[in-house]
């Protein structure tokens, strides 16, 4: 169990670049989250994954956002002309299986500035 | 829809001290709680749940939570901190009937000063 891994851990980019992140889930866990946590803020969440399936989005994901997880593994997160309102940490979560009650487990987070 | 309010954004102590870290919440439906607890260049990690049962439940470093369903409150306690409990604490919400979907309190920063 080597934890749930996010690349990159820090990415400055300039106002209207793409931006794309990647998170590796531990690896027998078909649910993965995305949250993002603003400064001085709890984690808020974004998105989620049943294997390759996208079951839920919030209203916070605009539709510059877009996630996916092509084979139920790794996801990608792509935040297309981005905005300094993009500015945070952008936090990667995966449980071995569905249900309120199971432990989340997180990463270390993409920190994001738009510059 | 759920809401949770930690009261305390930072709370100082001193190493020995005792500490409780107070968390509210908001919900029509019924909900699971936790506490996760992010240390300093790490991600958040789960220090402790109630899901059903007693309402007190225990962390293995010594914390403590009381989930109190009239007061809708889900309070963290520890007796006596160490310096190694510096960290941010963050309570979350769950509800029953749905997926793993956590709503989040803002943190509170705890900074245990020797």
């Amino acid at each position: 169990d080597t934890g749930v891994s996010q690349d990159p851990r820090h990415k400055i980019t300039k106002r209207g670049q793409n931006v794309t992140f990647r998170c590796d889930p531990i690896s027998e866990h078909n649910r993965l989250y995305w949250y993002r946590q603003t400064l001085g803020q709890g984690p808020e969440f974004l998105t989620y994954f049943q294997n390759e399936a996208q079951l839920e989005k919030s209203r916070l994901l605009s539709d510059r956002f877009s996630a996916e997880r092509p084979k139920g593994s790794f996801s990608t997160l792509e935040i297309q002309r981005t905005e300094q309102g993009d500015s945070a940490m952008y936090l990667c979560a995966s449980s071995r299986r569905a249900g309120s009650n199971t432990e989340a487990f997180f990463g270390q987070g993409t920190r994001l500035t738009v510059v | 829809a759920q809401s949770v309010t930690q009261l305390d954004s930072q709370v100082p102590v001193f190493e020995e001290a005792p500490v409780e870290l107070r968390c509210n919440y908001s919900s029509s439906v019924s909900v699971y709680l936790f506490w996760y607890v992010q240390y300093p260049n790490q991600g958040l990690q789960l220090l402790l749940k109630y899901l059903s049962g007693s309402t007190l439940v225990e962390s293995i470093n010594g914390f403590e939570a009381e989930f109190n369903k009239s007061q809708t409150s889900f309070h963290l306690r520890k007796p006596s901190v160490h310096i190694s409990d510096t960290a941010e604490y963050f309570c979350a919400v769950n509800p029953q009937a749905a997926g793993n979907k956590l709503t989040f309190g803002g943190g509170t920063r705890v900074l245990v000063k020797p």
